[in-house]
């Protein structure tokens, strides 16, 4: 993987249901992995950094998992509420400096 | 008040214009970025600085120049704005190796 991919890229979610969804990032010199959740007519606001292989993060009803060897970070949204309706995006970031590449982001929609 | 701001939030310009977009942090963090924002794209790096006064180019970096003389000041210039370069612009700031707190954005539309 040459580049952050998310999939899918958009879903529909009843409310009460979880859900869950892809980031993959290429593994070579990887340092760390953020995820960020950005409301439509805002700015992104920052969920999650990763580091180590095998992280596990939780913030209320959002989780995150990362895997480092194989490229690839699951966010996880456990009862989906109409206030989690947002686009979330993920970023990896190399060894050397705080560069991130974000991916395209994964657009959530939790219907009523 | 604390925080990063960005001005202008809105800016109308034409083809060929200097336009320059500021963005102003109040926590002494290192590191502050400039991203566009691209429909199948989300958020690409423009430009970053490590520090004041060390600038580094980011993906899309062509026709973009900035400058940090002051660790709390960012500001992107856009030299000749061209149509491609509508877009919402936005600022981030971070202490590496941390999360990036971005910035409202500007909404720029080059006509």
């Amino acid at each position: 993987i040459l580049n952050v991919e998310q999939s899918p890229q958009s879903l529909h979610v009843q409310e009460g249901d979880s859900t869950n969804f892809t980031c993959s990032f290429p593994s070579s010199n990887f340092y760390a992995l953020h995820w960020y959740r950005w409301e439509t007519a805002k700015s992104p606001e920052a969920l999650f950094v990763m580091t180590l292989n095998g992280d596990e993060k939780k913030k209320g009803r959002i989780s995150a998992t990362l895997n480092t060897k194989e490229g690839y970070s699951y966010l996880y949204i456990k009862g989906s509420q109409p206030e989690d309706s947002a686009t979330y995006l993920c970023a990896s970031g190399k060894a050397a400096g705080n560069k991130l590449t974000f991916g395209g982001g994964t657009r959530v929609l939790v219907k009523p | 008040d604390a925080g990063i701001t960005q001005s202008p939030r809105y800016k109308i310009t034409e083809t060929g214009r200097q336009v320059t977009l500021m963005c102003h942090q109040t926590w002494s963090h290192s590191y502050m970025f400039w991203y566009r924002q691209d429909l199948g794209h989300g958020l690409r790096l423009i430009y970053y600085s490590a520090a004041a006064d060390i600038t580094d180019k980011g993906e899309v970096p062509d026709g973009y120049v900035v400058s940090r003389s002051k660790t709390e000041n960012f500001p992107l210039t856009l030299e000749s704005a061209t149509r491609s370069q509508t877009s919402v612009y936005f600022c981030a700031s971070s202490e590496y190796p941390y999360e990036q707190y971005f910035g409202p954005g500007t909404r720029l539309t080059v006509t």
